[in-house]
């Protein structure tokens, strides 16, 4: 089975500074999907960026990008320009890309907090 | 366009009695799942729907857990009796297809308290 695994819990960044936030991950598969998503206090999740496993370019969203690391299993998430906006718990979350069925397998999430 | 909707919002039982939460996804979402999310913890799946079919419940506990999504559309997840480790948030999401690569879209959830 696929584990997720964010050895951060919290997170602290100052407004309009750079954070990355570390994920790492568990499979013997080669094809698959990298997410990362945001929970606001509101608890409604959406998502922030997604990576294809057989790309190799990094993904980019505004200010926000990943570092794929597929040797290394490693999907690390750096948010530029932080702003207090950017305060959330997020998730980095992984799915297979085979299978009939195939489940979104999240990490247990890293708090982020943006102070001034 | 209007988002993932669920209710209530909010719900205290006590332990052995029975709870039910609705979900209403987005328009022409053909995917729905449930997930249960302990405090401190990442959201778990408890079942995938495909239009009205089961596509994935490995991980519901059928004894208590059920869940039904008639005609396709909106679906309800009941807790029959509900125990301590129920409590969690349960959330709705949707998503277009079963494409591994689409986004799912969540509702805001449900916070469950048992006592």
């Amino acid at each position: 089975a696929q584990t997720v695994t964010q050895s951060q819990p919290e997170m602290s960044v100052q407004e309009a500074e750079t954070v990355t936030l570390s994920c790492t991950y568990d499979t013997s598969e080669s094809d698959y999907y990298l997410f990362w998503y945001k929970q606001p206090p509101s608890r409604q999740m959406i998502l922030v960026i997604r990576q294809e496993a057989y790309k190799q370019q990094n993904a980019t969203e505004n200010r926000f990008s990943v570092n794929f690391q597929k040797a290394a299993k490693s999907f690390s998430l750096k948010i530029s320009d932080s702003q207090l906006g950017d305060a959330a718990m997020y998730f980095c979350a992984y799915r297979s890309d085979t299978g009939t069925a195939s489940k979104l397998t999240f990490g247990t999430g890293t708090r982020l907090q943006v102070t001034l | 366009e209007a988002g993932v909707a669920q209710s209530p919002r909010y719900k205290i039982i006590e332990k052995r009695q029975s709870v039910a939460f609705w979900c209403n996804p987005i328009s022409g979402h053909a995917t729905l799942y449930w997930y249960q999310q302990i405090l401190g913890q990442g959201p778990k799946l408890l079942i995938q729907f495909q239009n009205n079919g089961v596509v994935d419940d490995s991980q519901l506990p059928k004894d208590r857990f059920s869940a039904e999504r008639l005609k396709g559309v909106d679906s309800t997840l009941k807790i029959q009796p509900a125990k301590l480790e129920d409590s969690a948030v349960y959330l709705c999401a949707s998503s277009i297809g079963q494409g591994r690569g689409g986004e799912l879209f969540f509702g805001e959830g449900s916070r469950l308290t048992v006592l």
